[in-house]
């Protein structure tokens, strides 16, 4: 059974770079089964996709954030990572990485329990 | 983006109820509608792809229908596990959300 769980700061300065990690557990980030994905809630809000990465490295960015993401993945660690630059308060939300199928019909399958990331100084 | 649009907002059922929620995308996209149900300080769960295609282990009361730019999710028969905030989601081009629709005991 895979899992996937975020870690990283849960306090960001105004200005700086967000930075967080999902780990996958039971399952090798390389199957080619999944994009690893990144999704955020903002407080009492809805869903936004950030973004998605596959196993090669092959990127897939939201248009609204495009230019301060980066999306990485370590095979070895089966890892992969969110870099967010200059956040602001806008960017204070609960993080999820979630693994999207390759299907056609495709879906976020399996989710991370989330972690809050305020930005503030 | 393709904006989606869920009504309503909330809405207030009992245990038994049928309930539906509609999510209206601004253009055609075709089938390529999920749903989600998330309970309070939880992760999302997949529940519904391809508008009305169950995923394994989500209770057949719950079914989705619809395509093109108009899409529902029913729960027939209401139970106490299912009060919680479901969420449509196009995946046609850059993914979104609706707003959700949260799902509160009368």
């Amino acid at each position: 059974q895979v899992q996937l769980q975020e870690s990283g700061p849960g306090l960001v300065k105004p200005s700086q770079t967000l930075s967080l990690t999902c780990t996958v557990s039971g399952g090798s980030i390389s199957s080619g089964n999944y994009y690893w994905s990144w999704i955020r809630q903002h407080p009492g809000k809805g869903l936004e996709w950030i973004g998605y990465i596959y196993y090669s490295g092959s990127t897939y960015y939201n248009p609204s954030l495009k230019s301060r993401v980066t999306i990485s993945v370590d095979t070895s660690k089966n890892q992969f990572s969110l870099k967010l630059t200059s956040v602001t308060a806008a960017d204070t939300a609960v993080y999820y990485c979630a693994s999207r199928t390759v299907a056609h019909y495709w879906y976020f399958d399996l989710w991370g329990r989330g972690t809050l990331v305020t930005v503030s100084s | 983006d393709i904006q989606m649009t869920q009504s309503p907002s909330s809405l207030s059922a009992s245990v038994g109820d049928r309930v539906t929620i509609t999510c209206r995308a601004s253009q055609n996209i075709s089938s390529y509608l999920n749903w989600y149900q998330q309970k309070p300080g939880k992760a999302p769960k997949f529940l519904i792809y391809a508008a009305s295609s169950l995923q394994s282990a989500v209770p057949s009361r719950f079914s989705g229908s619809g395509s093109g730019a108009d899409f529902t999710l029913t729960i027939s028969g209401l139970q106490p596990e299912d009060f919680a905030t479901y969420y449509c989601q196009q995946t046609y081009s850059t993914p979104t959300f609706g707003g959700g629709t949260k799902v509160e005991i009368k």
